[in-house]
Parts: C-alpha cells; sequence; structure tokens
C-alpha cells in the first residue's frame, strides 16, 4: 500500500539535543511538506521541497533544518536552537501539479 | 490573520444529532479539503471539493467558491464521529496550503 510513514510516533529528548524525525513516502510524489501542530493552533508551515535537492523555508523554520536528497524521505532535524521544540509534528506530500495532500501519523516530540 | 477561519471551535452532540461545521476562507484556492483527526494524531482525508457538493455515508461537505465557505455535515452522529475536523485550502497561487485550527467534536451516546 502507498502512503507517507513518519517515525517515531513518540520521541523523548533532553534539551539541547538535536533530534531527527523521519517522513517516507512511496507515492512517487515530489512536493513534500513539514508542519507543526500546537494546541488551539491550526498546522503551521516549517518547510517544504518542491523536488529532490530543493527546499524552501515555511513561516516558523527557525531551529528547523530538512534534507532532501531522496525524492521519498524529508527528515525535519529539531536543532536545539529551537527555543519550544515540544510539540506534534506532522509529514505531508501532493503529486507534481495535484491539490490534495496525504498526510503521515505524525511524531509527537517531548522535550525535556 | 488566517486565510481560513473554522466555526465552531468545540461542538458536543447527542448521538444522532445533525452537526454542521463551519469554514471561510479569505485566499483564492484551487481545492478545498475537510480532514479528519483523531487523538492518536494521524490526519486522513475526508474530502476535496472544488465546486458544489460531495457526499460519503453521513458526511456531507459543499463548498460556494463565491462566498468563500463551505460546510461539513454530518448526519445521525455516533460517538465514533468524535474528532477534530480541520479545513484546509490549496492557494491557487503558490504551493502552500492553509489550514484551519480545527473543530473539535464529541458525540455522546
Amino acid at each position: 500500500d502507498g502512503g507517507i510513514t513518519q517515525s517515531p510516533k513518540y520521541l523523548f529528548r533532553k534539551e539541547g539535543q538535536n533530534v531527527t524525525l523521519s517522513c517516507e513516502q512511496n507515492l512517487n510524489h515530489d512536493a513534500m511538506y513539514w508542519y507543526r501542530q500546537d494546541p488551539g493552533q491550526g498546522l503551521r508551515l516549517i518547510y517544504y521541497s518542491q523536488i529532490v535537492n530543493d527546499f524552501q523555508k515555511g513561516d516558523i523554520a527557525e531551529g528547523y533544518s530538512v534534507s532532501r536528497e531522496k525524492k521519498e524521505s524529508f527528515p525535519l532535524t529539531v536543532t536545539s536552537a529551537q527555543k519550544n521544540p515540544t510539540a506534534f509534528y506532522l509529514c505531508a506530500s501532493r503529486k507534481k501539479g495535484g491539490t490534495e495532500a496525504f498526510f503521515g501519523q505524525g511524531t509527537r516530540l517531548t522535550v525535556v | 490573520k488566517n486565510e481560513v477561519e473554522q466555526s465552531p471551535q468545540n461542538l458536543t452532540a447527542q448521538e444522532g444529532e445533525f452537526i454542521t461545521i463551519n469554514c471561510s476562507y479569505s485566499v483564492g484556492i484551487s481545492a478545498l479539503h475537510w480532514l479528519q483527526q483523531h487523538p492518536g494524531g494521524g490526519i486522513v482525508s475526508l474530502f476535496m471539493l472544488s465546486s458544489g457538493k460531495k457526499k460519503h455515508g453521513r458526511l456531507i461537505a459543499t463548498i460556494n467558491i463565491q462566498e468563500k465557505h463551505s460546510s461539513l455535515h454530518i448526519t445521525a452522529s455516533h460517538p465514533r464521529d468524535s474528532a477534530v475536523y480541520i479545513c484546509a485550502v490549496k492557494s491557487n497561487t503558490g504551493n502552500q496550503f492553509y489550514f484551519g485550527t480545527g473543530t473539535s467534536l464529541t458525540v455522546i451516546p
């Protein structure tokens, strides 16, 4: 079955440590997105990528980094520079020219 | 300013009630989505609309492009419908999606 896989589902890290969240899709989609969800707020765009080896900052990119070395994979690194990293992170993808987004199951990151 | 506004924020209904969730948007769109998020967090797409009306089981979604408004209706609501419902739009001028803050629905038996 085609889809988007995010791992892990729950992640705990100590303050000051970098952590990388995985997002893999086998839908052959060109575009991939990372969103952050906080209670009472809509999803906010962190980074997106339209094509391999290219990505753009979203609205809240500070303290995050991404890479897009393969079409299937778009990992997100939450760095120690991110002031408030505890949140729910969602990955999405979209086929080229399409209007529908497909979402992963999310990763809940807790920094202690 | 949010590009997408939803109402109500929270909704509690008795099992069997007819439910309506509203979504208004302020940007030009190529499509509007209704998404469902269960407590575990994963999001599933219920509908994608660019005009008119769609029906899937007990769910009905409508969109009025001129008024920039969409509604999601649930007929004969059931406790398993309890979830957060999110309205999202795909901008017609770029690659971005914009999301509402969600409507948290609780259906009581």
